[in-house]
C-alpha cells in the first residue's frame, strides 16, 4: 500500500511550547490526510484532516499543512498543554483506505 | 453518539489455538475494519469489509481471517495463534470508505500468546 513516513517518533516540549509532527508520502494521489490523537491506554480520535485542495486548515490551537508539491503534511500544535500528551497518527487515503504512519510520542512535560 | 465496542480488553491464549476477537458497532456503519498495533510501526490494516459478507485483505492479513455475518458485527480470527502475533488489535467503523468518513476506533483487545 502507500508509504507514509513520520517524523520524529517522540517529542518532548515544555508546557506552553510549540510542537510540530511532519508527514511524507509518495503517491500523488492521495487527497485526504487526517490526523488521529491516542491517549494512554485510550482508542486513536481523529483531530483534525485536510484535503489536497487547501494548504492549511485551523482548529483552536491545532493546524495542519499540506504541501501538496512536496508531499509532505505537518501537525502544529501551539501553546501545548500536559494534556496534549499523546501519540499521534498521521495517515493518507489510499485506494479506499487509510495507511497510517508510525506515530509520534508527544510528552508536554508541566 | 458513535459506539465501537469489542469483546475483550485483555485475552491470553496458547500458541495453537483458535481465537476469536469480535467488535460491535451500533451506528449503522458500512464499513468496518481490523488493524494491529505494535510500539513503533504504528496502525497496520489486517482486514477490512464494506458490506456484509464482503472482505477485503489489508496490508498484513496473513495468519488472520475475518467474518461478517450482520452489519454491525465484525469478526477477526486467528485460526492457529502464534507468539508473533501478541499484539494490541483494533476494530473501526466508518459510514463510508476513506476520504471521506471519520474512523471510529474501539477500546482495542491487547491479545498475549504464550
Amino acid at each position: 500500500g502507500e508509504n507514509v513516513e513520520q517524523h520524529p517518533s517522540t517529542l518532548s516540549v515544555q508546557e506552553g511550547d510549540s510542537a510540530v509532527i511532519k508527514c511524507t508520502y509518495s503517491d500523488s494521489a492521495s487527497n485526504y490526510f487526517p490526523w488521529y490523537k491516542q491517549e494512554l491506554g485510550k482508542r486513536p480520535q481523529l483531530i483534525i484532516d485536510i484535503r489536497s485542495n487547501v494548504g492549511e486548515k485551523k482548529d483552536q490551537r491545532i493546524a495542519v499543512t499540506l504541501n501538496k508539491t512536496a508531499k509532505h503534511f505537518s501537525l502544529h500544535i501551539t501553546e501545548t498543554q500536559p494534556e496534549d500528551s499523546a501519540v499521534y497518527f498521521c495517515a493518507l487515503k489510499g485506494d479506499s483506505t487509510l495507511t497510517f504512519g508510525k506515530g509520534t510520542m508527544l510528552l508536554v512535560s508541566p | 453518539d458513535v459506539k465501537v465496542t469489542q469483546s475483550s480488553r485483555y485475552l491470553v491464549k496458547r500458541t495453537g489455538e483458535k481465537v476469536f476477537l469480535e467488535c460491535v458497532q451500533d451506528m449503522d456503519h458500512e464499513n468496518m475494519f481490523w488493524y494491529r498495533q505494535d510500539p513503533g510501526l504504528g496502525l497496520r490494516l489486517i482486514y477490512f469489509s464494506y458490506d456484509v459478507k464482503m472482505k477485503e485483505k489489508g496490508d498484513i492479513p496473513e495468519g488472520y481471517s475475518v467474518s461478517r455475518e450482520k452489519k454491525e458485527r465484525f469478526s477477526l480470527i486467528l485460526e492457529s495463534a502464534s507468539t508473533n502475533q501478541t499484539s494490541m488489535y483494533l476494530c473501526a467503523s466508518s459510514l463510508g470508505l476513506a476520504g471521506d468518513y471519520e474512523q471510529y476506533f474501539g477500546p482495542g483487545t491487547r491479545l498475549t500468546v504464550t
